[in-house]
């Protein structure tokens, strides 16, 4: 079974900065797929960014990447020129026939 | 595309009752569905993994006869909570897996559940 570990339970940033938030995952298995997931106050849960295992590259969307880092089972997204916007909870996720959720980060972008 | 729906969006119900909830994604099929439960200010919680015309597999500490899957079709799972408790309110998320997409995952808005 797939755990995920998020140790950073809330987080701020000004308005425009970068922000990194931090996940760190274990499994057994070879083939997964790793996700951050945004979810704001109406709670419908939104796909941040995605990223296949077997992939070295690590993924970007827009202004959102990843290091991702298979060998220390790390994944952190890092978001720039935060917005207002994005203030909500983040939950990193893996999926290996079902989908594993971290604790979550909640953050707080500040004007 | 790919949008999950659920019904119904709130429900109050009384202890002892049972209530269902519906999962349909309304442009794709799905093999696949999961149930998730989200308490307050925390993470979710997978439930059960429903696949289409075969029983739930339930998460280990999850009452399968508590809360009843049926995924009787391409489009469509419930979650039944029979005979509610106040302990059961939560809100409920579930997410479908479209044909052909292993990892993709696709949620519905939840539903939120109020047991008095």
């Amino acid at each position: 079974a797939q755990t995920v570990t998020q140790s950073q339970p809330e987080m701020s940033v000004q308005e425009a900065e970068t922000v990194t938030l931090s996940c760190t995952y274990d499994t057994s298995e070879n083939n997964y797929y790793l996700f951050w997931y945004k979810q704001p106050p109406s709670r419908q849960m939104i796909l941040v960014i995605r990223q296949e295992a077997y992939k070295q590259q690590n993924a970007t969307e827009n202004r959102f990447s990843v290091n991702f880092q298979k060998a220390a089972k790390s994944f952190s997204l890092k978001i720039s020129d935060s917005q207002l916007g994005d203030t909500a909870m983040y939950f990193c996720a893996v999926f290996n026939n079902d989908m594993r959720f971290g604790a979550g980060t909640r953050l707080t972008v500040k004007p | 595309g790919a949008v999950v729906s659920q019904h119904p969006s709130w429900v109050i119900c009384k202890s002892g009752t049972s209530v269902k909830i519906e999962c349909r994604s309304l442009d794709f099929q799905a093999t696949t569905m999961f149930w998730y439960r989200q308490f307050p200010k925390q993470s979710l919680m997978l439930m059960a993994t429903s696949n289409e015309g075969s029983k739930a597999t339930y998460e280990q500490g999850v009452e399968k006869d508590k809360f009843l899957i049926n995924h009787a079709s391409l489009t469509l799972s419930t979650l039944t909570v029979t005979s509610a408790h106040p302990e059961d309110s939560s809100f409920y998320i579930c997410s479908a897996n479209p044909l052909g997409g292993y990892y993709e995952q696709y949620f519905g808005p939840g539903t939120r559940l109020t047991v008095t």
